[in-house]
């Protein structure tokens, strides 16, 4: 079955860099997502990796794929207070021709920045 | 902001009653995503639909269902509603081409007294 883990918390101080990690369970999942929810929003998409790729690169994030280990990170460089919210980990169900790309989300990693 | 809306933003209702949440997806999007976060059980897939038709089903109640109109909105009527059923409900849509990038909307806070 999908099961997907993070950490519930990390600190950080501002200008450091933030890493966020999780794990997946479901070796034949086909993207692997990161969201941030900000104090009383939705979910905001940040970033993707198709489960063939080991890094993606976009701006201050950067997103490591270990398939190995089923390890996922997220690296935020020069963390900063507006980057304080809730990070979400997430799998897509193996594409089954039935145009069908269900998420299924970790718990939520809680960044908190100090300044 | 994603494009993606849902009315009402928030709900309060009494236990045994129903209510319907709607979601206008995207503009062009065909899938629509409903999702439930609660405290205890986290996010949670309900049921997908695509161009009006239902396309994969997850942890949904018997309880709740949904529907997708001629226009794309969406709506996820709740039935016979439990304390438990309090949580944010979502959805989300995806660009066409682009099927795996979800777009969420704001969010439907239903408290169930």
């Amino acid at each position: 079955g999908e099961d997907v883990e993070q950490s519930l918390f990390l600190s950080v101080r501002e200008g450091d860099s933030s890493v966020i990690n999780c794990t997946y369970t479901d070796s034949s999942s086909t993207y692997l997502y990161w969201y941030k929810q900000e104090p009383g929003a939705g979910l905001q998409l940040l970033t993707y990796i198709f489960s063939n790729m080991d890094m993606k690169q976009d701006q201050r994030l950067t997103v490591l794929l270990n398939k190995k280990d089923k390890h996922l990170s997220l690296r935020i460089a020069d963390t900063q207070t507006g980057d304080s919210a809730i990070y979400f980990c997430a799998e897509s169900a193996p594409y089954s021709g039935a145009g069908s790309y269900q998420l299924t989300f970790g718990k939520g990693t809680k960044l908190s920045v100090i300044p | 902001d994603s494009g993606v809306t849902q009315t009402p933003k928030h709900l309060i209702t009494a236990t045994g009653q129903r209510v319907t949440l709607r979601c206008s997806p995207r503009s062009g999007d065909l899938s629509v995503y409903w999702y439930q976060q609660s405290l205890d059980q986290g996010l949670q897939f309900l049921i997908q639909y695509y161009n009006g038709e239902e396309r994969a089903k997850g942890n949904i109640l018997e309880r709740f269902s949904a529907q997708q109109f001629p226009d794309l909105h969406s709506e996820l009527n709740l039935s016979s509603l439990e304390l438990g059923d309090s949580a944010l409900y979502f959805c989300a849509s995806s660009v066409e081409g682009v099927p795996y990038e979800q777009y969420f909307g704001p969010g439907t806070r239903l408290t169930v007294t």
